[in-house]
C-alpha cells in the first residue's frame, strides 16, 4: 500500500530534550516536505527536499533541522525543543516538484507536546 | 508576497444544504489543488485544476478555476455528514517547490 509513515504519532517531551520525528514514503517520490498545523494558522511549511541531499527552508524553519540521505526518508529533528514547537506535524511527499501531478500525499501526523 | 485567501473560515449548514468555499490568490497560479482534512485526520488530495475556466465534478463536489487563474471555488451540493471536515486550497509558488495554502474552511453540519 502506498503510504507516508510518520513516527511517533504522539509524543510528550520536555524543553531541551532533542527529538527526531521520522518520515518514510514507499512511493519513490522525489519531493518531501514537513508542515506544522496550528489552530487558526493553517498549514505552514517547515522544510522541504527536492531530492536526495537537496533541502531548503520553508516558511517556519527556525528550531528545526532535516536531512535527506535516502530518497524514502526525511526525518525532522528538533535539537532543543521549546513549548512554542508544540504542534501537529505532517510529513508529505510528491512524485515530483509541486506543479502538474504534484499532489501531496500526507502522513497521518505527529502530535508533539513540549512541556 | 504571494498569498491565498480562503473564505469563509467556518460554515455551518443543515444536512442537505449546499456549501461553498472560495479561494483568491494575489497572483496568477499555474494550477490550484484542493484538499480535505477530516476531524483528527490528515489532508487528503481531492483534485487539481490547471486550465483557465476549468470546471470539474466529483459526484456532489464541483470545483472551478477562474478565467484569470487567480480564484477558485469548491461547491458541495446537498451536504452529508461524511462531508464534515476542513477544505483547503493550495497553489504553487513561482519556484514550484512550495505550495501556498489557504487557511481552510471548516464545514460543520448542524445537529
Amino acid at each position: 500500500e502506498a503510504q507516508v509513515t510518520q513516527n511517533p504519532r504522539y509524543l510528550i517531551t520536555v524543553t531541551g530534550k532533542k527529538l527526531t520525528v521520522t518520515c518514510s514514503q514507499n512511493m519513490n517520490h522525489e519531493y518531501m516536505s514537513w508542515y506544522r498545523q496550528d489552530p487558526g494558522l493553517g498549514l505552514r511549511q517547515i522544510y522541504y527536499s527536492m531530492n536526495v541531499e537537496v533541502t531548503d527552508k520553508g516558511d517556519v524553519p527556525e528550531g528545526y533541522k532535516v536531512s535527506r540521505k535516502e530518497k524514502r526518508n526525511f526525518p525532522l529533528i528538533l535539537e532543543s525543543p521549546s513549548p512554542n514547537q508544540t504542534s501537529l506535524y505532517f510529513c508529505a511527499s510528491s512524485l515530483r516538484q509541486i506543479g502538474i501531478h504534484g499532489e501531496l500525499f500526507f502522513g497521518e501526523g505527529s502530535r508533539l507536546t513540549v512541556l | 508576497g504571494q498569498q491565498v485567501m480562503q473564505i469563509p473560515q467556518y460554515q455551518h449548514v443543515q444536512e442537505g444544504e449546499d456549501f461553498t468555499t472560495y479561494c483568491n490568490s494575489s497572483t496568477t497560479l499555474s494550477n490550484i489543488q484542493w484538499y480535505k482534512q477530516r476531524p483528527g485526520g490528515h489532508p487528503v488530495f481531492l483534485i487539481q485544476l490547471v486550465k483557465s475556466g476549468e470546471v470539474k465534478k466529483q459526484k456532489r463536489l464541483t470545483f472551478q478555476f477562474g478565467e484569470a487563474k487567480k480564484n477558485s471555488s469548491l461547491h458541495i451540493t446537498a451536504t452529508q455528514t461524511t462531508d464534515v471536515g476542513t477544505y483547503f486550497c493550495a497553489g504553487p509558488r513561482d519556484s514550484n517547490y512550495q505550495l501556498i495554502w489557504g487557511a481552510g474552511t471548516k464545514l460543520i453540519i448542524k445537529p
